[in-house]
């Protein structure tokens, strides 16, 4: 079956930096993307990569290995507003995309 | 440019009743679908559509149904509501069909969706 990991909760502190962490096992690779969700809205687009290799976009960057079906979202500098759930998803051979349950990322000052 | 509006925001059904929640985006996107996001669960796709008069099943269809006849709209129907069907439903689009790795979805604010 396809299944995609991630942790369920991290803490980090303010001005700080977290890495969060997805390996997943699906049927065919066309992409991996991270999405931001604060509590009560609606998912919005944070990266995408597909190709092995950093992806950088200011406070955030996301790491891909395709051999080991592996993905991190590092996040720098942390401020308050980046108390969030971090979704991973997959998208597989058939073009559907396989969602992780979220990584809900806790920041205290 | 107001983007993926969902109505309602919150609805609150007893079983075995049927209701139609409503999707509009305003840009001019081909792809559109419907989700549901359940605690401790990955968002789980019901339907989806990549152009006006053509949809298709996702991997939890059953209890629901979908139409495209235009591009801007894509409704989600509940046939027959069930406990189970309790849930936050998303509508998502992108502009390009979901036939292409760097697939962006837009997603519109949330349905809660109570079933008793």
């Amino acid at each position: 079956g396809q299944n995609i990991d991630q942790p369920t909760e991290m803490t980090a502190t303010e001005g700080a930096i977290v890495q969060i962490n997805c390996t997943y096992q699906t049927s065919g690779f066309n992409g991996l993307f991270w999405y931001q969700q604060h509590a009560g809205e609606a998912p919005t687009f944070l990266s995408y990569n597909v190709l092995d290799g950093l992806e950088e976009k200011g406070r955030f960057s996301s790491f891909l290995s395709r051999s080991k079906g592996y993905s991190y979202l590092l996040l720098k500098e942390l401020q308050m507003k980046d108390s969030a759930s971090y979704l991973c998803a997959v998208m597989d051979s058939n073009y559907q995309l396989i969602w992780g349950a979220g990584t809900k990322l806790i920041i205290k000052p | 440019n107001a983007g993926v509006t969902q109505t309602p925001k919150f609805q609150v059904l007893k079983t075995g009743q049927s209701m139609t929640l409503q999707c509009a985006q305003d840009m001019n996107h081909e792809y559109m679908s419907w989700y549901r996001q359940d605690p401790g669960m990955g968002l789980r796709l019901i339907h989806y559509s990549v152009g006006a008069g053509i949809t298709d099943q996702g991997e939890v269809p059953n209890g629901y149904n979908v139409s495209r006849s235009t591009t801007e709209d894509f409704p989600l129907r509940l046939l027959s509501a069930a406990p189970s069907q309790t849930s936050v439903y998303f509508c998502a689009s992108s502009y390009q069909a979901s036939y292409s790795g760097a697939n962006v979805l837009t997603f519109g604010a949330g349905s809660r969706l109570t079933v008793l």
